[in-house]
């Protein structure tokens, strides 16, 4: 059993479209993260939100973490064909130090 | 060095063999973390040391697998009796102690493949 559950777990949309992804838990978190994973490499990160109800945006990226800390959404506006990858989030739970991630989100661009 | 080193970056063996799989963190970094990927999945923790010590061993899968980090830098990741079913990418991360994030970077990662 996951302890994040990531969803949808494949998304192949066209250029230009809007996307979000899911990141759930029934653990609170003190601090969650999304990273961005391109074959052959390591995950990259994307975000770090901290805060319940925090909003960050990264240029056409948008990334909430729920009020109560359990969970979180990535959207994507106007997606485009440089944003194909594998998008992981990862939390980092109260009371430990170790990153546990979701089985990620694969997102598929097209021209 | 100015990144997470991994080395081997393949390593192709067959079943029952010994495998060591090592990371070299990036300078200063006192906490480590070790986790498995398989395709098409996410990162599966297995273990992570802060400075010399194991803080959290809860995600090895079994007593074949063990992992060290003597001198609170090169951690080295141990496989015996290698089977089939440890075929993926070991991926290393580091991370400064006492950020609050806890911000991760990860090394490429080192491909598995037990014949």
């Amino acid at each position: 059993t996951q302890l994040l559950e990531q969803s949808p777990q494949f998304l192949s949309i066209q250029e230009g479209e809007n996307l979000t992804v899911y990141c759930n838990s029934s653990s609170v978190f003190s601090s969650l993260q999304w990273y961005r994973q391109e074959p052959g490499e390591g995950p990259v990160l994307l975000v770090t939100v901290v805060t319940g109800g925090e909003v960050k945006k990264l240029k056409r990226l948008t990334f909430q973490f729920g009020d109560a800390r359990k969970d979180s959404s990535l959207h994507i506006t106007a997606a485009q064909p440089g944003d194909t990858g594998l998008y992981l989030c990862a939390g980092l739970r109260r009371n430990n130090n170790d990153m546990r991630f979701g089985a990620g989100t694969r997102l598929t661009v097209k021209p | 060095g100015a990144g997470v080193s991994q080395t081997p970056s393949n390593k192709v063996t067959e079943k029952g063999k010994y495998v060591e799989l090592r990371c070299d963190p990036i300078s200063g970094h006192t906490a480590l973390y070790w986790y498995r990927q398989s395709l098409g999945q996410g990162p599966e923790f297995l273990i992570y040391f802060q400075g010399t010590g194991a803080a959290d061993d809860s995600g090895l899968p079994n007593d074949r697998f063990f992992a060290v980090r003597p001198e609170g830098s090169v951690s080295t990741l141990k496989i015996q009796r290698t089977e089939r079913g440890d075929s993926a990418v070991y991926l290393c991360a580091s991370s400064l102690w006492g950020t609050g994030a806890n911000v991760l970077t990860f090394g490429a990662g080192s491909r598995l493949t037990v014949l």
